[in-house]
């Protein structure tokens, strides 16, 4: 596609909750990228895939936290037991090289509040 | 952990004047990328300045990086209204993320 899609766009979960955000690159971009940003918060890096593998998962928060992206190509952040302190905008972002060496396309984000 | 630290943190300007905000950053780095968001959206990257460059330009944004005293600014000359957006600097030191500030405000006043 011509840009980085993510659904939903906004996901209301109740505290509790699983939830599963999606996020398409751009096609044949080899890294993706999940990010988390906290209202009035630079965004804070969460994971990094090289094509499927998971080369960086150091970000993650806690166990309850897991992302794949199996052929390479779409991603799943999936949170468990959703928490108030979830409550964020998840950002995925994709490059053409591998890594950080030129810069990012994101995605508008996935809205998530915990209630 | 934010490792860069904008400033300031808002700014307010007149159409057609010059806007500057800095960055500044604790460890070495491979590259530095400023990044504008606009209000509910995400990020759209502006430019890249590697660790051994000292200035860069792409239309109207000017980059400088000095790494002995670790910090970047970014200009943006002969403002317009739709430039209002947040700023955000992200360094690279490790190839595999990057890390944010926390962002610099920034409205253009018609």
């Amino acid at each position: 596609g011509a840009g980085v899609s993510q659904s939903p766009r906004y996901k209301v979960a109740k505290r509790g909750q699983d939830v599963a955000l999606r996020c398409d690159p751009i096609s044949g971009h080899v890294s993706l990228f999940w990010y988390q940003q906290a209202l009035g918060q630079g965004p804070e890096f969460l994971t990094y895939f090289q094509n499927e593998a998971q080369l960086d998962k150091s970000g993650l928060p806690s166990d309850r936290f897991f992302a794949e992206r199996p052929e390479g190509s779409v991603s799943t952040l999936k949170i468990q037991r959703t928490q108030q302190e979830d409550s964020a905008v998840y950002l995925c972002a994709s490059s053409a090289s591998a890594g950080t060496a030129y810069g990012y396309t994101f995605g508008s984000g996935t809205r998530l509040t915990v209630v | 952990s934010q490792q860069g630290e904008e400033d300031p943190q808002a700014l307010s300007i007149q159409e057609g004047e010059n806007a500057t905000m800095n960055c500044s950053y604790k460890t070495s780095i491979n590259n530095l990328q400023w990044y504008r968001q606009n209000s509910g959206r995400g990020l759209v990257h502006l430019i890249l300045i590697r660790s051994n460059e000292r200035e860069k330009h792409s239309g109207r944004l000017r980059v400088t990086l000095d790494t002995s005293k670790k910090s970047s600014s970014l200009l943006i000359t002969a403002s317009r209204a739709a430039d209002t957006a947040s700023y955000f600097c992200a360094t690279d030191a490790s190839g595999s993320r990057l890390t944010f500030g926390e962002g610099t405000q920034l409205t253009v006043n018609p």
